[in-house]
């Protein structure tokens, strides 16, 4: 069974508004998560990870272990955060992906 | 440093055939997975070795299969080949800690499998 999914495969957002990616797991404990991004013509790369509770390109993401969730949230999103957005866990389950489109 | 890459970048087969995909990891790195992208399904992970040894396998059939040589470089085989096993097929590298697989993933470009 999918251990983490993204319920939205499509997100379209317009500059300087706000942006939240959707990732819940289905499992319990202390889960290891990570989000990867993969902009247009470039590899699959890591954006962000749980433990390391920091803030990449405006990016974070919070373990919310009652609700199981670890949403990717921007307050301000640009225009070259249009990508496709992977949330995944540490036992190699990756979710559907996300393709985030941020319009002028 | 030199990125993780693989090797072709493009494979085109007939159904039947049997297809060989390779990765060379990043320095360092001694752990390597594969991963299926196939149009609309996301990643799927089909197989991680470290040090020579298949660690974890994803749901697969035994069709897939692979190895990890002395200097970490890995083959994934895709034997008797079908139309559904079009996709690319992702190489990625990381250090070993722990249980899990929780350092992060560095991964390659792909090969893009199509098969005819």
């Amino acid at each position: 069974a999918q251990r983490v999914t993204q319920p939205e495969k499509l997100l379209s957002v317009f500059k300087g508004a706000p942006v939240e990616l959707k990732c819940n797991y289905s499992y319990s404990g202390s889960p290891e998560l990570f989000w990867y991004v993969q902009y247009s013509r470039q590899r699959l790369q890591l954006l962000l990870r749980h433990i390391s509770r920091e803030s990449i390109k405006g990016f974070t993401a919070d373990l919310n272990k009652g609700e199981t969730s670890f949403h990717l949230k921007k307050p301000f999103a640009q225009e070259e955060d249009s990508a496709m957005y992977y949330c995944a866990d540490y036992k190699l389950s990756f979710g559907a992906g996300t393709t985030v489109t941020v319009r002028a | 440093e030199a990125g993780v890459t693989q090797s072709p970048t493009h494979l085109i087969k007939t159904r039947g055939q049997q297809a060989t995909l390779r990765c060379s990891p990043i320095s360092g790195h001694t752990s390597v997975y594969w991963y299926q992208q196939a149009l609309g399904l996301g990643l799927q992970f089909l197989l991680w070795y470290d040090e020579g040894e298949e660690r974890n396998r994803g749901n697969f059939p035994p069709r897939f299969s692979g190895r990890q040589f002395p200097n970490y470089s890995s083959e994934l085989n895709v034997n008797a080949l079908e139309l559904e096993d079009s996709a690319l097929y992702l190489c990625a590298s990381s250090r070993l800690q722990g249980q899990g697989v929780n350092q992060p993933q560095h991964f390659g470009d792909g090969t893009r499998l199509s098969i005819l």
